[in-house]
């Protein structure tokens, strides 16, 4: 069975960092593309950005591109998403998401439960 | 950016209702669009990928079209448990693009 599990969301301060993880399980971790989405207070879904499955090529959304990096360690089968500088405008569920089909990019047809941040002082 | 527009942002519809949500691309994006089912506390939950395939373990009630730039989920007929917060989502070309979503309610 295919498990996503985040951690590493809470209560941090503006301008603060801050990295989140996903450990995956119940599939072969470096054959996937993995993203990373969020839901914001107000229901809006965003794309944050997604990794190649040996983590050689990322993409972002413009607007986070420069403050988000997307990374993982296929070793230890784990996702990472580090936030710097964060704002008010990141609080939001974060989630980690699997394409479905190995070696590819696309839809998310696996996703785990989220991780919430709350950026706030 | 792709922008997709949904329609109708909400709507309420009885037992047994058959539903239609419409999702709309500002450009072409052939079939790379999928919809997904939101429950509070829940992931979301993928329900179709490349425009009119069913994914995994959906019930046989919903279905998805497309008409040139418009995308349609539809449940044939209503169900308590259908209501939810359904989103489309864009992957033909980065930055990947998520509607506002359509809140379904039982009348």
């Amino acid at each position: 069975e295919v498990q996503l599990v985040e951690s590493g969301g809470g209560l941090v301060q503006p301008g603060a960092s801050l990295k989140l993880s996903c450990v995956a399980s119940g599939f072969t971790f470096s054959d996937y593309w993995m993203s990373w989405v969020r839901q914001t207070p107000g229901k809006t879904m965003e794309w944050i950005g997604d990794i190649k499955y040996d983590g050689s090529y990322t993409n972002y959304a413009p607007s986070l591109k420069n403050r988000f990096t997307i990374s993982r360690d296929n070793a230890k089968s784990t996702l990472y998403l580090q936030m710097s500088n964060v704002r008010s405008e990141d609080t939001a569920t974060y989630y980690c998401t699997r394409a479905r089909i190995r070696g590819t990019t696309g839809w998310f047809a696996y996703w785990g439960q989220g991780t919430l941040v709350t950026v706030s002082s | 950016d792709i922008q997709l527009t949904q329609s109708p942002s909400s709507m309420s519809a009885s037992l047994g209702d058959r539903v239609s949500l419409t999702c709309q691309s500002s450009q072409g994006i052939g079939n790379y669009l999928s919809w997904y089912q939101h429950k509070p506390g829940k992931p979301p939950k993928p329900m179709i990928y490349y425009a009119t395939n069913l994914a995994d373990g959906v019930p046989s009630r919903f279905s998805g079209s497309r008409s040139g730039s418009d995308y349609s989920l539809t449940i044939s007929s209503l169900e308590s448990e259908d209501t939810a917060i359904y989103y489309c989502l864009q992957y033909d070309e980065y930055p990947y693009t998520f509607g506002a979503g359509t809140k379904l309610e039982l009348k």
